[in-house]
């Protein structure tokens, strides 16, 4: 069974204080793994794709990375309008997935005071 | 703008009655799906559909009912025989019904009275 598994549930930073959201995987066969932005009472906001181990993707003060076992969102000098839930979610390419869905992790709340 | 549109933002039920939630895509998207999230939860999949006039049952399918009459829309009931109905519901839509990423509705909020 397909599993994603996000820690930790919740980080407090400070303003500048950078740090790293880990998405731990167990997929036959990945396909894509997703990163998410969510704001509360709202839809999930897309940030990134990543498709093979070793592959990097940035968007202002995030980046996010791939291994054949986790991805990390790297958050750079975060700022105060940061804070959000971040979603990690896995789509696998095994046979058991014929509908080609996504297996959502349970998320990272970050909080960053300024 | 091209978007997924839920409706309504709110609702609030007494136990026992049905009802529907709406969701209409202008993005041209073959599939779409239904969530429902739960605090501290991840998303779990009620029901996606591929293709007009087709879906299927995803993980948590018992007490709810979907249709895809048209490419654009894909409302969801929840029915009373649905334990616990209380939740986040969000839709989403897939350009391509096999890879890419999802794109969601700002949400739907259930309370049941």
């Amino acid at each position: 069974e397909d599993q994603v598994t996000q820690s930790p549930e919740a980080l407090r930073l400070q303003e500048g204080e950078s740090s790293s959201l880990n998405c731990s995987y167990t997929v036959s066969g990945l396909r894509g793994l997703f990163w998410y932005r969510q704001d509360p009472g709202k839809g999930p906001e897309f940030l990134f794709t990543l498709y093979s181990a070793g592959e990097e993707k940035e968007k202002e003060r995030l980046k996010a990375t791939l291994t054949k076992k986790e991805s990390f969102l790297h958050i750079t000098a975060p700022k105060p309008e940061d804070s959000a839930t971040y979603l990690c979610a896995v789509q696998a390419g095994g046979s058991n997935n014929a509908g080609n869905m996504l297996t959502f992790g349970g998320g990272t709340r970050l909080m960053v005071k300024p | 703008d091209g978007g997924i549109t839920q409706s309504p933002k709110y609702l609030f039920r007494k136990e026992g009655q049905n009802v529907t939630l709406s969701c209409e895509q202008n993005l041209n998207h073959d599939a779409m799906y239904w969530y429902r999230q739960d605090p501290g939860q991840g998303l779990r999949l009620i029901y996606y559909s591929q293709i007009v006039n087709d879906f299927q049952k995803g993980d948590i399918a018992e007490g709810y009912s979907v249709s895809r009459e048209k490419k654009e829309s894909f409302p969801l009931t929840v029915t009373s025989a649905q334990k616990n109905p209380t939740a986040f519901y969000l839709c989403a839509s897939r350009r391509d019904r096999n890879t890419g990423e999802l794109f969601f509705g700002e949400g739907s909020r259930l309370t049941v009275l």
